[in-house]
């Protein structure tokens, strides 16, 4: 069963900010959200990660709702090299190996 | 530095036959995962090593599935008596450290795209 939920795909234009958002209505305490993405053919890349506090680096920004149900990720000034598919990803702090489980992701079209 | 290579990065084959997929990790990363992805889905897990120990292979399919990373290094993911239905991307991750670190990055291989005739 998937653990999150995203829309199938979203448009952006270049410039601006993208808000991704993804709903995880079931996360445990223990529980962090995982951004990756996944360009073209390429594999997945890392983008951020966070349990319960917002979290921003230098490829994007993690806002997590206080009851932690849902969340945004935020590329500030979106370019068309982040046309890409984004995986939302729970994963147990408990989880002692680490899988990834993707889901079917949110394919971002940025344009001119 | 280099990245995760995987080779052969392209490998047709005849429905029966058995494939080797090749998994180079980062030098000195402990974790090593191995995906399957269909077209137009995200990467399913299979299987993950820390150094040489298979700790998780929950995700092979079936039996004829199998992998092995003997010196906690390069790793081999063999699929026997391949079935059409094996057709997919095979990737390979890799993580510096164990890999329920929390915050533990995965970097990903290119993939090996596998058709099965």
């Amino acid at each position: 069963d998937a653990k999150t939920t995203q829309p199938p795909s979203m448009d952006c234009a270049e410039g601006r900010a993208a808000n991704l958002p993804c709903n995880h209505s079931t996360i445990s305490g223990n529980e962090y959200v995982y951004w990756y993405r996944q360009i073209h053919s390429q594999g997945p890349q890392y983008i951020i990660h966070g349990l319960k506090n917002n979290e921003t680096n230098e490829m994007a920004s993690l806002i997590i709702t206080e009851d932690r149900k849902s969340s945004t990720l935020i590329l500030p000034h979106a370019t068309l090299r982040d046309t890409a598919v984004y995986y939302c990803i729970v994963r147990a702090s408990t989880d002692s190996w680490g899988k990834l489980q993707f889901g079917a992701g949110t394919q971002v079209v940025v344009t001119p | 530095g280099a990245g995760v290579s995987q080779s052969p990065r392209y490998k047709v084959t005849k429905r029966g036959q058995d494939v080797a997929l090749r998994c180079d990790p980062i030098s000195g990363h402990v974790s090593l995962y191995w995906y399957r992805q269909a077209l137009g889905q995200g990467p399913e897990f299979l299987t993950y090593f820390n150094y040489e120990a298979q700790q998780d292979k929950s995700g092979l399919p079936n039996d004829r599935f199998s992998a092995e990373r003997p010196e906690g290094s390069i790793s081999t993911l063999t699929i026997q008596r391949t079935e059409q239905r094996d057709s997919a991307m095979y990737r390979c991750a890799s993580s510096k450290r164990g890999g329920g670190a929390i915050g533990e990055t995965q970097y990903f291989g290119p993939g090996t795209r596998l058709l099965v005739l």
